[in-house]
């Protein structure tokens, strides 16, 4: 059964420095979504991504934030400058449809120090 | 701003009781999801409901959507260890948007 693939599943940076989280969504899927989850609490929106470009974004999505689809398989999302607040757990998820469910990968757990 | 409300938080049961999770929501929306997580790991779609009235069932649980009520459960039928972990429901309002989760429902089914 097709996936949705996440790399790296862990990653550990220093507070302040840039990360890119990448994604491999389902291939003949068109919806591309990102969310986190702090631990131990409940996944919340990030940004939607369709037709090349952001669909729709969360309070949470702001200026630090950016997604990309650099090519036919990828999608990213870079965080500039992090901060101790950004650990999480990072999960791409992706549908065929805007009104099919939503397959979601493995996570990256990103830790901030 | 759509919310989605879960109860219980936590759940301690022992294996053979029967529950019932509720997940209450407080706009129009004839889609809802329900996931599993187990700790550490992903989320596992369990059910899709797309209609009101919509039952779906696989296994020890079945999932019912209430779309006037603004509310979904999920029934746990003689729980066994296995079924331990956090539920989560999502309501998609449709098009590009973004599910919104409730906070989950924690389960520990003792032996």
């Amino acid at each position: 059964e097709p996936e949705v693939t996440q790399t790296p599943s862990h990653q550990v940076t220093q507070m302040g420095q840039e990360v890119i989280l990448r994604c491999v969504p389902i291939s003949n899927h068109l919806y591309f979504y990102w969310y986190r989850q702090i631990l131990g609490q409940k996944v919340e929106f990030l940004v939607s991504f369709y037709n090349n470009e952001i669909s729709e974004k969360s309070e949470i999505f702001d200026d630090q934030f950016s997604v990309e689809r650099p090519d036919g398989s990828n999608f990213t999302l870079k965080i500039r400058s992090t901060k101790l607040e950004d650990s999480a757990m990072y999960f791409c998820a992706s549908s065929g449809t805007g009104n099919q469910p939503q397959h979601f990968g493995d996570g990256t757990r990103l830790s901030i120090l | 701003e759509l919310k989605v409300e879960q109860n219980p938080l936590f759940l301690s049961m022992q294996e053979g009781k029967n529950y019932t999770i509720y997940c209450n929501y407080s706009t129009t929306s004839d889609r809802l999801y329900w996931y599993r997580q187990d700790p550490g790991k992903s989320l596992e779609s369990l059910f899709v409901l797309l209609s009101n009235g919509a039952v779906k069932q696989e296994g020890r649980l079945m999932a019912s959507l209430d779309t006037k009520a603004r509310l979904s459960t999920l029934h746990i039928t003689a729980a066994v260890h296995d079924l331990s972990a956090t539920y989560f429901c999502a309501v998609d309002t449709g098009g590009a948007d973004g599910l919104t989760f409730g906070k989950g429902t924690h389960l520990i089914i003792q032996p």
